[in-house]
């Protein structure tokens, strides 16, 4: 089992839906977990973080999080074509070090 | 966030060669990290590099295929030694500042193919 596992994809969305990205984590005892945003041939890129049971928003962003079920998500509100990229779910571990998922291929259709 | 710039952008080099990649970061950082990202695959984490000392080393990583160093709290240099066609990847760089909410960001990276 992985310690960090996402649907590969793609997942396609018409333009002004929701998109949600969803993400599992092995590790019970996992604290945080961070959403990051790659565009083909760029490197990732923050978009939130998340480390208390429930909703955390910014912007057209909510992460949501779920300990009992080890289970993180993010919701993108009126999905853009520019949202369209590789959303990677990744777990912080002891010495700060960042255990990534292998990603989910969002596009977005106008 | 911190503005962080790596050399070379990309590179091609032959096998049984060797590259040092470098990081250099606008201000002083607690954590600096270098993760690998082979075509088509994730982000895997190569080592910690630590100020003033060997780094940390990540299962299926070594230091004399990686050696690592990071002489102050805005630099650092990954080494990839003795390349083979397996090592081409994108080379990344990430930081860490405790007093910006422990979030970690990325340089953009380095990519290198080995022929």
């Amino acid at each position: 089992q992985k310690e960090v596992e996402q649907n590969s994809g793609p997942l396609s969305v018409p333009e002004g839906a929701i998109a949600s990205l969803n993400c599992t984590y092995s590790d019970r005892g996992s604290q945080s977990f961070f959403w990051y945003r790659q565009y083909s041939g760029k490197s990732p890129e923050l978009i939130m973080f998340i480390y208390s049971n429930g909703d955390k928003e910014d912007g057209r962003f909510t992460a949501q999080l779920n300990k009992a079920s080890q289970y993180v998500s993010l919701l993108i509100r009126d999905s853009q074509p520019s949202d369209s990229a590789t959303y990677l779910c990744a777990v912080r571990k002891y010495g700060n070090k960042l255990v990534f998922g292998a990603g989910t291929i969002l596009r977005v259709k106008s | 966030s911190a503005v962080i710039s790596q050399k070379p952008s990309r590179d091609i080099c032959q096998r049984g060669t060797s590259l040092t990649i470098q990081c250099q970061v606008d201000s002083q950082v607690t954590m600096m990290f270098w993760y690998r990202q082979q075509p088509g695959q994730s982000l895997t984490l190569i080592a910690t590099a630590n100020q003033g000392s060997e780094a940390t080393y990540e299962s299926g990583f070594v230091i004399d295929k990686f050696p690592i160093s990071r002489p102050n709290l805005t630099f650092s240099t990954l080494t990839v030694s003795n390349m083979s066609p397996e090592d081409s990847s994108i080379y990344l760089c990430s930081v860490e500042d405790w007093n910006s909410s422990y979030e970690q960001y990325f340089g953009p990276g380095t990519r290198l193919t080995v022929t």
